[in-house]
């Protein structure tokens, strides 16, 4: 079983539909969960992070954290076609030397 | 933007050459890490260092080596590439235990 399990999707929406992605996880050190963003033939940058439970929310960007379920979303208000992007969780505990476990990431595509 | 430079981007080569891939930063992180992605698979972790002369394997078995002589500049050989070997390669920098900036990514073919 992987440690961090992710639907690759492809995820297709409208524009302004709100989106919802998903990570699962079996590990239950984890303490630090992140959502990275990967446009097309770029590198992952972060674009949320959040220690251990709760929600943080930074613009039209939520990320949910529920340890007791190892359960993390993301959720996108109003969103735009330059969202359309492959969105990666990814998270790390202290005992494991912080070393970053990835999900395979989901595809989206916002529809103008 | 983050001030990780990768070259080069593109790589075709045929097997059985010997190729270094370049990773520099310009951030002063000690702590830099090696990826390997397949299009709808998860980053692997294939070499890390946290700091100069540190070296460590990650969890993915590679048959590359990595160096870490100088702070800003992290780079990776494959002695004898193989088509096995294509993938695309991440690298990236973090400081502390909190954000990594990556690198735009090579992308390598083996013919």
């Amino acid at each position: 079983q992987k440690e961090v399990e992710q639907d690759p999707g492809p995820l297709s929406v409208p524009e302004g539909a709100i989106v919802s992605l998903n990570c699962t996880y079996s590990n239950s050190a984890f303490q630090y969960f992140m959502w990275y963003r990967q446009y097309s033939r770029k590198g992952p940058e972060l674009l949320m992070y959040t220690y251990s439970s709760g929600n943080k929310e930074d613009g039209r960007f939520t990320a949910q954290v529920d340890k007791s379920s190892k359960y993390i979303s993301l959720f996108i208000r109003d969103s735009q076609p330059s969202d359309s992007a492959t969105y990666l969780c990814a998270m790390s505990a202290i005992s494991g030397g912080f070393k970053t476990i990835f999900g395979a990431g989901t595809r989206l595509f916002v529809k103008a | 933007e983050a001030d990780i430079y990768q070259t080069p981007r593109y790589l075709v080569i045929g097997t059985g050459k010997k190729i270094t891939l370049e990773c520099s930063q310009t951030m002063g992180h000690d702590k830099m890490y090696w990826y390997q992605q397949d299009p709808g698979m998860e980053l692997h972790l294939i070499h890390y260092s946290y700091g100069v002369n540190s070296t460590e394997k990650g969890d993915l078995s590679s048959e590359s080596t990595v160096s870490r002589i100088r702070t800003e500049h992290f780079p990776l050989t494959l002695e004898s590439a193989r088509p096995s070997h294509t993938s695309q390669y991440l690298c990236a920098s973090r400081d502390g235990n909190t954000e990594a900036f990556f690198g735009q990514g090579t992308r390598l073919t083996v013919v």
